[in-house]
């Protein structure tokens, strides 16, 4: 079993729409919780994180916790195709605190 | 601006050369550094865990004979991949970990084994 799980899309969305991606992770130990988005050949950059139950805001995107069910979600708003890239969940503490474990990422396209 | 600089962003060597990759802390000292590959497609591994001033920590499975790593200062830690081979090609990325646990990104090297 994977320790962080995406779907890994392509996800495809009209620009202007709110994408959505999820992830699950099977520590249930785990603290800390990130998403990054990444460009094609290109390393990954920090969108937002998130520690605790709960919405947290940041401008477009939205980050969605439930540690009940071991959910992690990214919703970005009024999407553009600049957003198009592919976007890895990151976990990190539980058994192994300092470890992050990285998600395979889902492909976001947004249309024009 | 970029906190973690990574040198060379791109490169092709021949089987069975060594390659040094190096990452840059720019804006902070950092005690540990780590580094991971990416095969297409695919996700983040973490291969070690660079520790300044003591040996790495490697993971399960990363040959630590072949992937040399060195953190001989607080900014600098540096990947050696000996007796390249062509699965070997990959992207490797080094971090540093932020001020609330994140983890920041180097450019990244593309490494091709030829």
């Amino acid at each position: 079993q994977k320790e962080v799980e995406q779907n890994s899309g392509p996800l495809s969305v009209p620009e202007g729409a709110i994408a959505s991606l999820n992830c699950t992770y099977s520590d249930r130990g785990s603290q800390s919780f990130f998403w990054y988005r990444q460009y094609s050949g290109k390393s990954p950059e920090l969108i937002m994180f998130i520690y605790s139950n709960g919405d947290k805001e940041d401008g477009r995107f939205t980050a969605q916790l439930n540690k009940a069910s071991q959910y992690v979600s990214l919703l970005i708003r009024d999407s553009q195709p600049s957003d198009s890239a592919t976007y890895l969940c990151a976990v990190k503490g539980g058994y192994n605190f300092n470890k992050f474990y990285f998600g395979s990422g889902t492909k976001l396209n947004v249309k024009p | 601006g970029a906190v973690v600089s990574q040198h060379p962003s791109r490169v092709i060597c021949k089987s069975g050369t060594s390659v040094k990759i190096e990452c840059r802390s720019l804006d902070f000292q950092a005690t540990t550094m780590f580094w991971y590959r990416q095969f297409p497609k695919q996700s983040l591994m973490l291969m070690a865990t660079s520790n300044e001033g003591s040996k790495a920590t490697y993971e399960q499975g990363v040959e630590k004979d072949k992937f040399l790593i060195n953190h001989a200062s607080l900014t600098l830690s540096t990947l050696t991949v000996t007796s390249a081979h062509p699965e070997d090609s990959s992207f490797y990325i080094c971090s540093r970990s932020g001020s609330y646990t994140e983890a920041f990104f180097g450019q990244g090297t593309r490494l091709t084994v030829v």
